[in-house]
């Protein structure tokens, strides 16, 4: 099945800094790429996703990108605020749209 | 509009006890997803139902889980003879469609079951 690994697992950046989280996956099948974001004791919220026929997706200060050859993508968030703080999680779809392998998450923390 | 909602915010229960999570989709959702999250983890996928039928259960861990989805908006997720590894907070998710490529899912904010 699907393998998902995330790194680092813990960040720590100055406000203002960027930030940058990175994860590969196994099954060159995989087809959809969301990323969440999960503030403690919340529930994981969709921040951005990117799809398998594109390369690079952006949404203000967060952007995604996809290399389907090494099988990676990658979370960058510039001018990181305190409230970017929380913990990161990168997902993997496959064929079948409903399965997911989630990553184990990349706890940012943004200091001020 | 209301989102994702999910009873009972906590359960605690005893080893060996049978326990139901429900789940209350979006109105119009047509796909739902159960998930678990341990500590410090990302969420697990158990199963997803396309309408009332179960499309993939592949994550469900042994027999003693099941879920349901007869009237393809709740769903019901059930755990028989409960282990203290059960202890996690389950998770609920729907989206507007299952398609292939994915589509947004919204979260419900988890059921946390301790088992004692």
């Amino acid at each position: 099945g699907e393998n998902v690994e995330q790194h680092p697992s813990t960040l720590s950046v100055q406000e203002g800094d960027s930030a940058v989280i990175k994860c590969t996956y196994s099954d060159s099948a995989s087809n959809y790429f969301p990323w969440y974001k999960q503030e403690l004791g919340k529930r994981p919220q969709l921040i951005i996703d990117i799809r398998s026929n594109v390369g690079e997706k952006k949404d203000q200060r967060i952007a995604v990108t996809l290399n389907k050859t090494a099988k990676h993508f990658s979370l960058h968030i510039t001018e990181t605020q305190p409230e970017d703080s929380a913990v990161y999680f990168c997902a993997a779809y496959g064929t079948n749209a409903g399965k997911s392998t989630f990553g184990d998450g990349t706890t940012l923390t943004v200091k001020p | 509009g209301a989102g994702v909602s999910q009873t009972p915010s906590n359960k605690v229960t005893e080893k060996g006890k049978y326990v139901e999570l429900r789940c209350d989709p979006i109105s119009g959702h047509t796909a739902l997803y159960w998930y678990r999250q341990s500590l410090g983890q990302g969420p697990e996928f158990l199963i997803y139902f396309q309408g009332t039928g179960a499309a993939d259960d592949s994550g469900l861990p042994n027999d003693r889980f099941f879920a349901v989805r007869p009237e393809g908006s709740v769903s019901t997720l059930k755990i028989q003879r409960t282990e203290r590894g059960d202890s996690a907070v389950y998770l609920c998710a729907s989206s507007l469609t299952g398609s292939s490529g994915g589509t947004e899912q919204f979260f419900g904010p988890g059921t946390r079951l301790t088992v004692l």
